[in-house]
Parts: structure tokens; sequence; C-alpha cells
């Protein structure tokens, strides 16, 4: 079946630092790759995704390289900021299959 | 445009009682989904509907969970009775069509449910 691995929390960084949260995935087929962000007190927000292989998928200054060979999907941002506070998802879906499998979430602390 | 609006946003009841939440997808989204969320893990899918039929209802405790989705907009969720292991945020979300892997799905805010 399909799993996600996600990098352990909790991160924290300073402002302006480098992130990376490292995310792994099992899958059958073609998945379509995704990154959720879920900001205090509010739902879960797609923030970007990629549908196949090389794909970069990019938004809001973060970006992810959809990596088969690795079967790797990993979250990079070159300068946070404190409104990235937040936790990110990374979740999966099988080609004609909406149906999300999630990571269990990273929570991204930014300290001014 | 409106999001998905979910309800109540936060409950407390006592392990054996019943408890209902509602949900209200994006106007014209023919797909809706129930996920549960327990404190530090991800989502899990409870069940999918497609308009008001079941797609996938196989995470789904059936013998204290039911959903149904009449006329094929709004939503309920109902457990009976609760248990201890059904705190959990449960989070309801739309989505336009059914049956593309590339399709977004819209998420509500959540209902956080404590079972005491």
């Amino acid at each position: 079946g399909n799993s996600v691995t996600q990098m352990e929390g909790p991160v924290t960084l300073s402002e302006e630092a480098f992130l990376t949260i490292n995310c792994t995935y099992t899958a059958t087929g073609y998945p379509s790759l995704f990154w959720y962000v879920q900001y205090p007190g509010e739902g879960l927000q797609l923030l970007l995704k990629a549908t196949k292989a090389d794909d970069k998928g990019s938004n809001k200054g973060f970006e992810a390289t959809y990596r088969k060979e690795t079967t790797s999907f990993h979250l990079e941002k070159g300068s946070v900021q404190v409104s990235d506070s937040a936790v990110y998802f990374c979740a999966l879906n099988n080609f004609g299959n909406e149906k999300l499998t999630f990571g269990t979430g990273t929570r991204l602390t930014i300290i001014p | 445009e409106a999001g998905v609006a979910q309800s109540p946003r936060y409950k407390i009841i006592e392990k054996r009682q019943s408890v209902a939440f509602w949900c209200n997808p994006i106007s014209g989204h023919a797909t809706l989904y129930w996920y549960q969320q327990i404190l530090g893990q991800g989502p899990k899918l409870l069940i999918q509907f497609q308009n008001n039929g079941v797609v996938d209802d196989s995470q789904l405790p059936k013998d204290r969970f039911s959903a149904e989705r009449l006329k094929g907009v709004d939503s309920t969720l109902k457990i009976q009775p609760a248990k201890l292991e059904d705190s959990a945020v449960y989070l309801c979300a739309s989505s336009l069509d059914f049956g593309s892997s590339y399709n977004e799905q819209f998420f509500g805010p959540g209902t956080r449910l404590t079972v005491l």
C-alpha cells in the first residue's frame, strides 16, 4: 500500500534561514505528490504539487521536485519568514484516484 | 468563493455518547471527503462521496461511525457511541470532480472532538 514518511519535527529556524523538510514515499504505479500546509487555526491548504517524475512544484517561494529514483519530494525554501510557521504535510495519491495518503506532518516554527 | 464550512468547531462529550458533525462543501463540488486526524498524525480518509453515492468507506469503523450526503450537497458524520480513541480533529474536504488524481481537495477548518 501507499505510505509517506516525513522528517520528524518540530523544526525551529531563524528568519531568513534555509529550509528543507524531507519526504519519502512508497506507492504503486505513478503517484501524484503534494505538500499541504496548515496555519494555526486554519484548515489544510494545498501548497504545491507535482504529477510526474522530475516535475517541480513551486508556490510562495517553496519548491519540491518529484524524484522517482529516490522516491522523494523534499520541500525547500531559500529564506523563511515568521509567517511560514505552520504544520507541513507531504501527501500522495495514485493516478485516477483522489484518495490522499498523508505523512505525519512537520511543525515548523520561525523565530525573528 | 466561500470555502468548505464545518460545524461545530469544537465538541466535548462523554464516552458512549453520540455526536454529529456537519459539512457544507464548496458549491458545485461533486466529491466530498471526511478525514480523521489524530493528534501527531496525518489525516486519514474515513469516507469519500461522489455526489450522494459512497465511493470509498473502507477505513470507516462502521460499527459506530456513519455518514450520509443527502441530495449530494451537505454531509453529516455521526459517531454512536463514542470511544476515547475517537478524540481527533474531523476534517471535511471537497473537490470539483471525480476520478482524477490532479483534483485539488479544499479542506474545511475541522471539528475538534474530545471524548472524556
